[in-house]
């Protein structure tokens, strides 16, 4: 069974770019959970997504969106970047009926420059 | 707003040492807890799931509680590795959404 897998590995933008990060589920899990790590701190929840419906939403502003596709993987898009916006972007999903238990990916490094 | 507070920052034990980690949380009503390992610029690897229901849950040589009165919650492990150095995350899950604590950056000396 293919865990969750996340692309790109690592990325380098510049202040004002556009970012996508991709995210694709485990088998069967039909929620996806994105979040921001900065170096030192735990994650920061940005958003939830279920069946292809944004289910939640943390304390990020709206240049961070994103997508659910019917097959369940997601994109997180970040537009007008900050330097503050590095960080490690780590995208979760879960199985119905599991009590929402998370499986994490190995994250996309992103360097704002 | 949830609030969720991990003590220690760091910990340093020998070999064959049993530990215990602590997590607290400001708000009761939570869902679940979950504890997770991540070893440095990696993703979590889960490690427990606790409901709401439960008091504590087993898994080889760690043992979770939880105590949502009192908003606690500690991970035992026992007879602790080198292997086992990492940061360990508690998240409690409120809703849609878990919120994290800073972590406990455990360190195994052989």
């Amino acid at each position: 069974e293919t865990g969750v897998t996340q692309s790109p590995t690592h990325l380098i933008k510049t202040r004002g770019q556009q970012v996508t990060l991709r995210c694709s589920s485990q088998s069967g899990h039909n929620t996806v959970s994105w979040y921001q790590q900065a170096l030192g701190q735990g994650p920061q929840f940005i958003f939830q997504y279920y069946r292809e419906e944004e289910n939640g939403r943390g304390n990020f502003p709206p240049r961070f969106s994103g997508l659910q596709f019917p097959n369940y993987s997601s994109e997180l898009n970040v537009n007008a970047l900050e330097l503050d916006d590095s960080a490690l972007y780590l995208c979760a999903s879960s199985p119905p009926g599991q009590g929402n238990e998370q499986y994490f990916g190995p994250g996309t490094r992103l360097t704002v420059t | 707003k949830q609030e969720v507070t991990q003590i220690p920052a760091a910990l340093s034990v020998p070999e064959g040492e049993n530990l215990v980690l602590n997590c607290s949380f400001t708000d009761s009503a939570i869902y679940n807890l979950q504890w997770f390992r991540q070893d440095p610029g990696k993703g979590l690897t889960s490690l427990l799931l606790i409901q709401s229901s439960q008091r504590e849950q087993t898994s080889g040589r760690l043992n979770a509680s939880l105590d949502k009165s009192s908003g606690r919650s500690t991970l035992y492990i026992a007879a602790s590795q080198p292997g086992d150095s990492a940061t360990y995350l508690c998240a409690v899950g409120v809703g849609n959404q878990f919120y994290f604590g800073t972590g406990t950056s455990l360190t195994v000396i052989p």
